[in-house]
């Protein structure tokens, strides 16, 4: 089975805190996707990832980054936390477009800036 | 244009009862349209999935109908169960260069009595 781990359920952090949450998968996925999950507005896409070194900018981009030095790593950055940025964070990985291939979810990391 | 629209925000279902759960698109290049189940405490996977040139696809008590020229599809769930209770999101894809990104519908809480 696909394997998407993210390395934190829960995570607490202060206002201005710079924030890394990281997600590895097992599969050898081209594609990792970072989202953030609040109710009443479903998924938003912050970042992907096609490629190691390769980043995209999703539909929410402000106020984080994202790093992929290895095909099998993906880390969303919160270059300076705010508490506008409490939520529930997604990570998920897919073979390449072409067939429309499923996106694999990890379990989240429910994230608070207090 | 990029954006799905889903309905209703939350449902409440006798069990045995029929769960409908509606999305509408504006994007006409959209190609893919998977169907996501969340339990709570995990994240998304996929339930079923269809393509433009069908019509219904039907996955044991699960069954997507596509409407092309509305723009329009939608899960129903037969003989619902407490145990599908859930959030579901629909979701489409753009094929293409779109990276296997996804654009998810705001999600719908399911909750079947019994």
């Amino acid at each position: 089975d696909v394997k998407v781990t993210q390395s934190s359920r829960y995570l607490v952090k202060r206002t201005g805190e710079k924030v890394f949450l990281e997600c590895v998968q097992d599969m050898d996925h081209e594609n990792m996707f970072w989202y953030r999950q609040d109710p009443g507005l479903g998924l938003r896409l912050i970042y992907f990832s096609y490629d190691v070194k390769m980043k995209e900018k999703g539909d929410i981009p402000e106020g984080y980054s994202v790093s992929r030095e290895k095909k099998e790593r993906f880390s969303l950055i919160l270059e300076s936390a705010s508490t506008n940025q409490t939520s529930m964070y997604l990570c998920a990985s897919s073979f390449p477009q072409g067939g429309n291939q499923p996106q694999h979810f990890g379990d989240g990391t429910r994230l608070s800036i207090l | 244009q990029q954006q799905v629209k889903q309905s209703p925000q939350s449902l409440i279902v006798q069990k045995g009862g029929i769960s409908i759960i509606n999305c509408a698109y504006e994007n006409t290049a959209f190609d893919y349209f998977p169907w996501y189940q969340q339990f709570p405490g995990k994240g998304p996977a996929l339930l079923i999935a269809i393509r433009p040139d069908v019509s219904e696809k039907k996955e044991g008590r699960f069954t997507i109908s596509f409407n092309k020229s509305a723009k329009q599809f939608s899960l129903h769930i037969m003989d619902s169960q407490p145990g599908d209770s859930a959030t579901y999101f629909c979701a489409a894809d753009a094929g293409g260069t779109s990276y296997g990104k996804l654009t998810f519908g705001q999600g719908t809480i399911l909750t079947v009595h019994p």
